[in-house]
Order: C-alpha cells, then sequence, then structure tokens
C-alpha cells in the first residue's frame, strides 16, 4: 500500500489561510470517511488535529479545519499563525492488506 | 490524563532483535481500545507498524509483519514491540500510541518517541 500523497510545502503569510491535500484511491480516501490529520513539530510526537475528515478532537482549534472531495481530503488552516509552522500528516483507513497508511507529509512555513 | 512512555535500547546491532516497552498510565489497557506502534526515520515519514487490542489481538504492516511481534502485559499496564533481524532501515523513532474502538481509528495519545539506532 502506497502512502498518500500530499504536497512537500506549503507556506502562507500570518492571518492568511492554507489547504494541505492528501490524494489517495477509491481503497482509502475516496470510499472511507476515515481520514485523519497529524500536527508535528520538530522533535516531538504527532497530534491529533482532525479525525473522520471534519471532526475536531476536544482542544484543537477551530482554525483548522478539514474536508473531501472525491480521492483527495483536504486540510485548511486558516488565521495562520507561527505556531502553525510544522509538518502535517494525513492518514487513512485503506481496504488493500495494510488498514493504516500516512500520507508523506507537508511541511507548513509561516513566512 | 493519559500518558505513554517507550522504554528500551537506543542501539542494537545489525540481526539482533530491537525491543521496546511502552508504559501507560492513567488509563488501564484492560479497560478496552487498541495500542500501536509508529515509527519515523530520521527527516521521513511515519509508518505505521502494528496495534493490539487489549485482549491480544493484534494487526500488522504487511511490509513488516514477518519481522514484528506486538504483545500486551494488562498486569503491567503495558504492550511491547520487537523487531526481528534488524537493518539499519529499521533506525527510526519509536512512538508508542493509542487510538480507540477501531483498530483503524487515529491515534490520540503518543507517547514522547524513542530513538532506536541500528548499528554494530
Amino acid at each position: 500500500q502506497s502512502a498518500l500523497t500530499q504536497p512537500a510545502s506549503v507556506s502562507g503569510s500570518p492571518g492568511q489561510s492554507i489547504t494541505i491535500s492528501c490524494t489517495g484511491t477509491s481503497s482509502d480516501v475516496g470510499n472511507y470517511n476515515y481520514v485523519s490529520w497529524y500536527q508535528q513539530h520538530p522533535g516531538k510526537a504527532p497530534k491529533l488535529m482532525i479525525y473522520d475528515v471534519s471532526n475536531r478532537p476536544s482542544g484543537v482549534s477551530n482554525r483548522f479545519s478539514g474536508s473531501k472531495s472525491g480521492n483527495t481530503a483536504s486540510l485548511t488552516i486558516s488565521g495562520l499563525q507561527a505556531e502553525d509552522e510544522a509538518d502535517y500528516y494525513c492518514s487513512s483507513y485503506t481496504i488493500t492488506s495494510t488498514p493504516y497508511v500516512f500520507g508523506t507529509g507537508t511541511k507548513v512555513t509561516v513566512l | 490524563q493519559v500518558q505513554l512512555q517507550e522504554s528500551g535500547p537506543g542501539l542494537v546491532k545489525p540481526s539482533e532483535t530491537l525491543s521496546l516497552t511502552c508504559t501507560v498510565s492513567g488509563y488501564s489497557i484492560s479497560s478496552g481500545y487498541y495500542w500501536g506502534w509508529i515509527r519515523q526515520p530520521p527527516g521521513k515519514g511515519l509508518e505505521w507498524i502494528g496495534s493490539i487490542y487489549h485482549s491480544g489481538s493484534t494487526y500488522y504492516n504487511p511490509s513488516l509483519k514477518s519481522r514484528v511481534t506486538i504483545s500486551v502485559d494488562t498486569s503491567k499496564n503495558q504492550f511491547s514491540l520487537k523487531v526481528t533481524s534488524v537493518t539499519a532501515a529499521d533506525t527510526a523513532v519509536y512512538y508508542c500510541a493509542r487510538s480507540t474502538i477501531r483498530y483503524f481509528d487515529p491515534f490520540d495519545y503518543w507517547g514522547q518517541g524513542t530513538l532506536v539506532t541500528v548499528s554494530s
């Protein structure tokens, strides 16, 4: 099972909105609403930001939102802040032999 | 507050077995949920290794399945990872984490991670 495809990097200025894409197939993102997003700061463990496509765990800022269209899921960060600079990974359930797959990761830079 | 802490050797020789333990506090493993291992080679992305239910049912990444064993010890509130016949490609930060009611659920609590280097 190949990793989900994400852009290597996305950047934006403080206050702007950015969107990170996560492209899979009909075996994962396209047919299942089990997409999650993680934020990882350097040297730290990943933090769950979004689950089941668009749900936020308690304590996660509402500046983070998730959506899905076809085989592509998206994470939008609105009102970009310096603290949002981190790596972001999507993940999804997959019907293939590996039930859990991560995306390739996206480095978000706040200009 | 649920907390997870990985422990084990930071250096393993090639062809030997990597062994790590995750100690859970703030939640009883026997109460339920799935518990998993994820690794991240230096400068690279995340890779799911496998997950175990409190009853002992396991799910493994097929690419690692022949070399990986995950077990649980509810009396110690711990679960463990063994990877046999390691090579340099197994060098990574290893994380333990909790998912919830389904084995493919997202991981909501993570350990801090432990770097394991495979080198002679």
